[in-house]
């Protein structure tokens, strides 16, 4: 079946350098993507959003950028900082009513 | 966790026991889904309703059941049939509304069974 899904499980950086999340999504029609964060024991908070017809969007900090032509979503961290720490997902519409196919998640450690 | 609120934060689960999680929202959304979340990995779909007095199965709905009587609540009714509920409840709310399909999260229940 098609699905979304992540090339890194784990993610260690340098505080202040910038933060690279990929993500890889099989289902070329989708059009609609969204990242989340997810800090323990609380639920993900949205974080960004884009649509097929665009290839980036910035955001505070954050920019997210969708290659089409191999089918791969990546989310930009400029200046990570400790409160960045954090489980971060993506998420893909289906094609059919307003339900998001998730990803399996990548976790980001901002190392002092 | 914006206007969408779950209770208990924490639950304790019996053997042969049904319990249930709520989930409220006060956004006005048309839409409301359920989600269950196991360690180190991502949301899986148990239940969703797009309104009031109907719903669907997602991917994992064997075990579980909803209601939607209200358009702010969606409770999930975890029953003895789900031999392997411990995990993190996940609610999320959304309107119905092409163009704007972002979910927004509570902030969870964690089950587990004694």
């Amino acid at each position: 079946g098609e699905s979304v899904g992540l090339h890194l499980p784990t993610l260690s950086v340098q505080e202040g350098d910038n933060s690279i999340i990929n993500c890889a999504y099989s289902n070329s029609a989708s059009d609609y993507f969204i990242w989340y964060k997810q800090e323990s024991g609380k639920g993900p908070q949205f974080i960004i959003d884009i649509r097929s017809n665009m290839d980036k969007r910035q955001g505070q900090r954050v920019t997210v950028l969708l290659n089409k032509t191999v089918k791969h979503l990546s989310l930009q961290i400029a200046a990570t900082q400790p409160g960045d720490s954090a489980v971060y997902f993506c998420a893909e519409l289906r094609n059919a009513g307003n339900m998001l196919t998730f990803g399996g998640g990548t976790r980001l450690m901002v190392k002092p | 966790d914006g206007g969408i609120t779950q209770s208990p934060k924490y639950l304790f689960r019996k053997e042969g026991q049904n319990v249930t999680l709520s989930c409220e929202q006060n956004l006005n959304h048309d839409a409301m889904y359920w989600y269950r979340q196991d360690p180190g990995q991502g949301l899986r779909l148990i239940y969703y309703s797009q309104i009031v007095n109907d719903f669907q199965k997602g991917d994992i709905a064997e075990g579980y059941s909803v209601s939607r009587e209200k358009k702010e609540s969606f409770p999930l009714t975890v029953t003895s049939a789900q031999k392997n509920p411990t995990a993190f409840y996940l609610c999320a709310s959304s309107i119905v509304l092409a163009g704007d399909e972002t979910q927004y999260f509570g902030p969870g229940t964690r089950l587990l069974v004694l």
